[in-house]
Order: structure tokens, then sequence, then C-alpha cells
């Protein structure tokens, strides 16, 4: 059975911060993995990886996928209280993506 | 005006009403999906639709239903609500074209009570 696993569940850091979260999965038909962030809303596309060892950056966020040991990490450096949001793994296997219960992370400030 | 909307965005019904969540989307994308979320669980896909003669379950699909009405609609029934099906409930789209990648969309979502 396909499965995406996040941790920790939860997070509580202050601001400037730097955290890291965790994302392992076991999947059939490995195709990308996705990060998303949700807010109070719908969840917003951060990155997809598809490749070992490549690193993906968008201002302090980055993340990099490891297909041999299978898992990705998000980074977040600099933390802001407009962090604080669900952070959501992905993985597309077979065209269908199945879905990490998330991190919770909350910046204080 | 929203790529994808959903509608309503919170609705409260008591057990045994049929009700229907509606989904429209204007990015022109073939596939289109119904998640729920509860806490603690993350997302789990009720059903999907790879085209308008496409429709297959997902995970947690008892007890709903779907209709494909449009490439651009996608609604969601349930059929006789249970107190259990109260969640947030999110309709998602992709491209076919875009093959590689199986970036969703996500709909603002529908806030639902089952009293």
């Amino acid at each position: 059975e396909d499965k995406v696993v996040q941790s920790p569940l939860s997070l509580v850091v202050h601001e400037g911060d730097t955290v890291t979260l965790n994302c392992s999965y076991e999947v059939t038909n490995f195709r990308s993995l996705l990060w998303y962030k949700q807010e109070k809303k719908a969840p917003t596309f951060l990155f997809m990886l598809t490749s070992s060892g490549i690193e993906k950056k968008s201002g302090r966020l980055s993340s990099i996928l490891d297909k041999k040991e299978l898992f990705s990490i998000l980074n977040i450096t600099a933390t802001q209280t407009g962090d604080s949001a669900i952070y959501l793994c992905a993985v597309d296997s077979n065209y269908q993506l199945i879905w990490g219960a998330g991190t919770k992370l909350i910046i204080k400030p | 005006d929203a790529d994808v909307t959903q509608t309503p965005r919170n609705r409260i019904t008591k057990t045994g009403k049929r009700i229907m969540l509606e989904c429209s989307q204007t990015k022109g994308h073939d596939r289109m999906y119904w998640y729920r979320q509860d806490p603690g669980l993350g997302l789990r896909l009720i059903y999907y639709s790879f085209d308008v003669k496409d429709i297959n379950k997902g995970e947690i699909s008892d007890g709903y239903s779907v209709s494909r009405q449009a490439q651009a609609k996608f609604s969601l029934s349930l059929e006789s609500a249970i107190p259990n099906q109260t969640a947030l409930y999110f309709c998602a789209t992709s491209d076919w074209a875009d093959s590689v990648q199986e970036t969703q969309y996500f709909g603002p979502g529908t806030r639902l009570l089952v009293l």
C-alpha cells in the first residue's frame, strides 16, 4: 500500500529559527514529490521534485529529494510569522497524489 | 476571478439529507479531483476524473457519488449524509498535457457540517 509519512506532526519555533520538515514515502511507481503550503484556505504549490540531490529554492525555502532513501526535506531559514501553516507533502504514484498528514508549523514572534 | 471555484463554501445539513457540492474551473484542465480533509489525516481522495467520460473511485468513495457534467464541472454528492462526513472538502484540477508533473490546483474548499 502506498504511503507518505511526514514528521514532525507539529512544530513550534521562534521567529528567526531554521526548521527542517521531513517526508518519507513508500510507493509503487514514483513519478514526483510535491510540497504544498496550506494556510487558512486551500493548499498552494511550493515545489516539485523528481531527481535526487537537486535542490529547489524559493527565497528562504528549499527542498531536496533522496530517491535512494525515499525521503525529502523542506527547509525554511530565518522563519517569519507568515510561515505559520500546515506543510503538506504528496507523492505522485501512478498519476495519483498520495498525501501525507502534514506538519503544522507555528512561528512565535 | 478564481481559477477553481466551489459552492457552497459552508454548509450545515442533517443526517440522512442528500447534498451536492459543486466545482467549476476555468483552467481548461482535463483532470479533476475531490478530496476531504480531516484534522491529522491530511487529504484523502474521494473520486477523480481524467476526462468527461472517465470517473474513478479514490481511497474513500463509499457514501459519495460524482458527476462530471462537462470538462469544467465536477460535482460531489452525499446521497445520505452522516455525521462522520463532517469535513473540509476540496476540489482540485491538473493538466493531462503536463505529463511529468502532477501539480494540482485547489479550490477554496467547502466546510460541511452534518448534524
